[in-house]
């Protein structure tokens, strides 16, 4: 089952800024918050993970509140190529310091729109 | 650097067939994933080996199994294909470096069982 809860869908002004928020109550304290993104019919694309502080890369913000429960992504300038679908996944440890496997939710599907 | 690679693309196969699908990780890459996306789903783990040994495995039939070889590829087979196999294969490599290692996925196979 899915530990996180996104909208389903989002549009975005071209050149704006995206946000995409995610919830993620019941996250523990040693997960980590991923994101990805798949554009349609490719593989999965890293954007960005995080523990406690705020991370930015390249690619992405990702702003984590204080309390964890919760995070949003931020493209800063979107395009049009950035149009997709993000997945937001609290990163499941099987105790073994080699597994953890990718619970993907449903998403949500990001229009950027002229 | 050369990313995962998936072989073949796209494939066409009769319910009761048989189907091998591979994987080769990122160079450097120990760990291999692989999961299984139908159509209007995200992604869904099925099995993830390190250093040739299966570490995690979903919630899938005795008719999914895997291996991974010495530098580190890996295979996916599936027996008695069902129409329900139809789906997007996905591949996912990474070092590991513990609980925080991350995914990087491959193009895809795109299986279509007739």
């Amino acid at each position: 089952d899915a530990k996180t809860t996104q909208p389903t869908s989002m549009d975005c002004a071209e050149g704006r800024a995206a946000n995409l928020p995610c919830n993620h109550s019941t996250i523990s304290g040693n997960e980590y918050v991923y994101w990805y993104r798949q554009i349609h019919s490719q593989g999965p694309q890293y954007i960005i993970h995080g523990l406690k502080n705020n991370e930015t890369n390249e690619m992405a913000s990702l702003i984590i509140t204080e309390d964890r429960k919760s995070s949003t992504l931020i493209l800063p300038h979107a395009t049009l190529r950035d149009t997709a679908v993000y997945y937001c996944i609290v990163r499941v440890a099987d105790g073994s310091s080699n597994t953890g496997k990718l619970i993907f939710g449903q998403g949500t599907t990001l229009q950027v729109k002229p | 650097d050369a990313g995962v690679t998936q072989s073949p693309t796209h494939l066409i196969k009769t319910r009761g067939q048989q189907v091998t699908l591979r994987c080769s990780p990122i160079s450097g890459h120990k760990s291999v994933s692989w999961y299984q996306q139908v159509l209007g789903q995200g992604p869904q783990f099925i099995f993830q080996y390190y250093e040739k040994e299966e570490r995690g495995r979903g919630n899938f039939p005795d008719r999914f199994s895997a291996r991974q070889f010495p530098n580190y590829s890996s295979e996916l087979n599936v027996n008695a294909l069902l129409l329900g196999d139809s789906a997007l294969y996905l591949c996912a490599s990474s070092l590991p470096q513990g609980s925080t290692d991350t995914q990087y996925f491959g193009p895809g196979t795109r299986l279509t069982v007739l």
